[in-house]
């Protein structure tokens, strides 16, 4: 049972324009959901992460934006650029305890010219 | 300050040779886990340890073992290779607590069983 679901698997978008990456969860227990930026070779590395105290989080050209009665969120990139092209991974956990972050499968984005 | 250190950062074995993968964190984390990657798959759990002395299995555990060695390290085991375990291998560590504190992640193991 997959308990985060992410949507799409691959993205392409031109340069500027603002990519949305989904994803929806099951367990209400988990309190704590971080989106994560892969390169390729790389580990992934923390991009933003937002508690489901607020709505929103913006940091610089990144916005996560949750939904907790629809147990839903997402990732926006504003402005993208070329250098924004990776796999991002979103996550949950249960950010209290010492529970592992369960992710997603994974969205490729393209930033094209 | 290093973070997470994986080694070796590639392998090559044969079926069923055996190895060990080592993890090191030097940020005075209590939580350790070890992650493999495949194609469509995203990152899934295999085990963890969430503080010195205790390991739990993960997602998919069948075919290894870990060692929490002490608070900074955490080794991940393959007795007998098989080609299903080729991957790519992630140490993380994470301080759990009050606030967000995320999981570091190590720069990968690439394991190839042929």
């Amino acid at each position: 049972q997959q308990q985060v679901k992410q949507s799409p698997q691959s993205l392409i978008v031109q340069k500027g324009g603002i990519p949305i990456i989904n994803c929806a969860y099951e367990n209400t227990a988990f309190d704590y959901f971080p989106w994560y930026q892969q390169f390729p070779g790389k580990g992934p590395a923390l991009l933003i992460a937002i508690r489901p105290d607020v709505s929103e989080k913006k940091e610089g050209r990144f916005t996560i934006s949750f939904n907790k009665s629809a147990k839903q969120f997402s990732l926006h990139i504003m402005d993208s650029q070329p250098g924004d092209s990776a796999t991002y991974f979103c996550a949950a956990s249960r950010n209290s305890g010492n529970t592992p972050l369960v992710f997603g499968k994974g969205t490729r984005l393209s930033v094209i010219a | 300050n290093a973070g997470v250190t994986q080694t070796p950062k590639f392998q090559v074995l044969k079926t069923g040779q055996s190895m060990t993968l080592q993890c090191a964190q030097d940020m005075n984390h209590n939580s350790m886990y070890w992650y493999r990657q495949d194609p469509g798959m995203g990152l899934r759990l295999i085990y963890y340890s969430a503080s010195e002395g205790t390991t739990d299995k993960g997602e998919v555990p069948n075919g290894y073992n870990v060692s929490r060695l002490n608070k900074r390290e955490f080794s991940l085991r393959l007795e007998s290779a098989a080609p299903s375990q080729t991957s790519v291998y992630f140490c993380a560590s994470r301080f759990p607590g009050q606030g967000i504190f995320s999981a570091f992640f190590g720069q990968g193991t690439r394991l190839t069983v042929v």
